[in-house]
């Protein structure tokens, strides 16, 4: 069935640190693929997404690429600050059905001064 | 300001004791959803709505109801709560039914039943 496998946390991090968060999807169509953050006590944020093979998504200096080849939606920062310190969810949404996010656990980040 | 708003945010109560958590969005949304989420689990959905007077089962709806007489609320129905139904609550809301479309959140309900 349809899922979304992605890296354990909790993921610890000294300031400016490279981050990388892997995430891959299964899914028997061709979906949108999202990343949303929650910090402590939120709700959840988009935080970008990409809709169709090759695009990717940016902001706040995240980024992750749509790979179709490799059903992989990654996300990056060459370099992370404590106010980034949360739970990143990787998700994806099809155009039949429920037309639901389908999440994966999430990865929580911890990033030290 | 565009928002989706849950009440209660928090709330304690006990088995068996009916409670409604209510969900409301301000964007003119079609789609609505209810998600639950647990610790190393993500978010499920319990239940959803394309539109007023259509709604349908997610993946754990058990023990939840839902109505939609009105597009702006979506409210979620705990007839009879049991302990393994503690958990954060969220609900979502999004234009349309294309994926390329986000759901945006509401800040959460946290239950706990006893």
């Amino acid at each position: 069935g349809n899922s979304v496998t992605q890296m354990e946390g909790p993921v610890t991090l000294s300031e400016e640190a490279f981050l990388t968060i892997n995430c891959t999807y299964t899914a028997t169509g061709y979906p949108s693929l999202f990343w949303y953050v929650q910090y402590p006590g939120e709700g959840l944020q988009l935080l970008l997404k990409a809709t169709k093979a090759d695009d990717k998504g940016s902001n706040k200096g995240f980024e992750a690429t749509y790979r179709k080849e490799t059903t992989s939606f990654h996300l990056e920062k060459g370099s992370v600050q404590v106010s980034d310190s949360a739970v990143y969810f990787c998700a994806f949404r099809m155009d039949t059905g429920r037309r639901a996010l389908t999440f994966g656990s999430g990865t929580r980040l911890q990033v030290q001064p | 300001e565009a928002q989706v708003t849950q009440n209660p945010r928090y709330l304690i109560t006990v088995t068996g004791k009916k409670l409604t958590v209510t969900c409301s969005q301000n964007m003119n949304h079609e789609y609505m959803s209810w998600y639950r989420q647990d610790p190393g689990l993500g978010l499920r959905q319990i239940y959803y709505s394309m539109n007023v007077e259509v709604t349908d089962k997610g993946d754990v709806p058990e023990g939840y109801k839902v109505s939609r007489k009105e597009k702006r609320n979506f409210p979620l129905i705990l007839e009879s709560p049991s302990p393994n139904q503690t958990s954060l609550y969220f609900c979502a809301s999004s234009t349309g039914l294309a994926r390329t479309g986000e759901l945006f959140f509401g800040e959460g309900s946290r239950l706990t039943v006893l």
